[in-house]
């Protein structure tokens, strides 16, 4: 079936405009999660959903970042008047729970942002 | 809290030689762990996963990895490498199933010819 896409695939955008970033999960999956990488910080962990619920919201950098789940399926990341040292490759994962409870993360290919 | 380290941050090795890339976690409870390969403008692709049982983990492309417990550690190995395997490694941890995924720094593997 088909694997998580994530659109768009490229953005650049101006600093200070807002932007939204698409994550659709393989169907069926109820965790979904968003990852930022980047040069300087590597590969850090956003928010994760477990079906339209954001249990863990740890690691949204300010409250410039938003993200929504609607249906349990398709997720927005927002992020407002975008900064420079937001451009980055944002990842989006989805997994779900298997028969023994146990479940692997599949990476989406990533929206490239760049902010200028 | 749970952090990993990847003390190598690039690796160069000649095609058909032995490799072994290091991993290195902390962690106060057990954990799962994760090695994902990014090879050069694609996404993240799980490589192998240690969850619980045997400690010896092999995962697709020939590569494997031993978790040790003593030592923190889950090293990933490969007998021979090919050129194909030129890419970005990522050791990986996750407190449970459901949780989110912390990253090490990655190690840069690069096969010379």
């Amino acid at each position: 079936g088909a694997g998580v896409s994530q659109s768009p695939s490229n953005k650049v955008t101006e600093k200070g405009k807002d932007v939204e970033l698409r994550c659709d999960p393989i169907s069926g999956h109820t965790a979904l999660y968003w990852y930022r990488q980047s040069l300087g910080q590597g590969l850090e962990f956003l928010i994760y959903f477990q079906g339209n619920s954001a249990p863990d919201k740890s690691g949204l950098p300010s409250d410039r970042f938003s993200a929504e789940r609607t249906g349990g399926s398709v997720s927005t990341l927002t992020i407002q008047r975008t900064q420079q040292e937001d451009s980055a490759v944002y990842l989006c994962a989805s997994s779900s729970p298997r028969g023994g409870g146990q479940e692997t993360q599949y990476f989406g290919p990533g929206t490239r942002l760049l902010v200028l | 809290a749970q952090s990993v380290t990847q003390l190598d941050s690039q690796v160069p090795v000649f095609e058909e030689a032995p490799v072994e890339l290091r991993c290195n976690y902390s962690s106060s409870v057990s954990v799962y762990l994760f090695w994902y390969v990014q090879y050069p403008n694609q996404g993240l692709q799980l490589l192998l996963k240690y969850l619980s049982g045997s400690t010896l983990v092999k995962g697709i492309n020939g590569f494997e990895a031993e978790f040790n417990k003593s030592q923190t550690s889950f090293h990933l190995r490969k007998p021979s490498v090919h050129i194909s395997d030129t890419a970005e490694y990522f050791c990986a941890v996750s407190q449970t199933s459901y949780d989110k995924v912390i990253f090490g720094p990655g190690t840069s593997l690069s096969v010379i010819p």
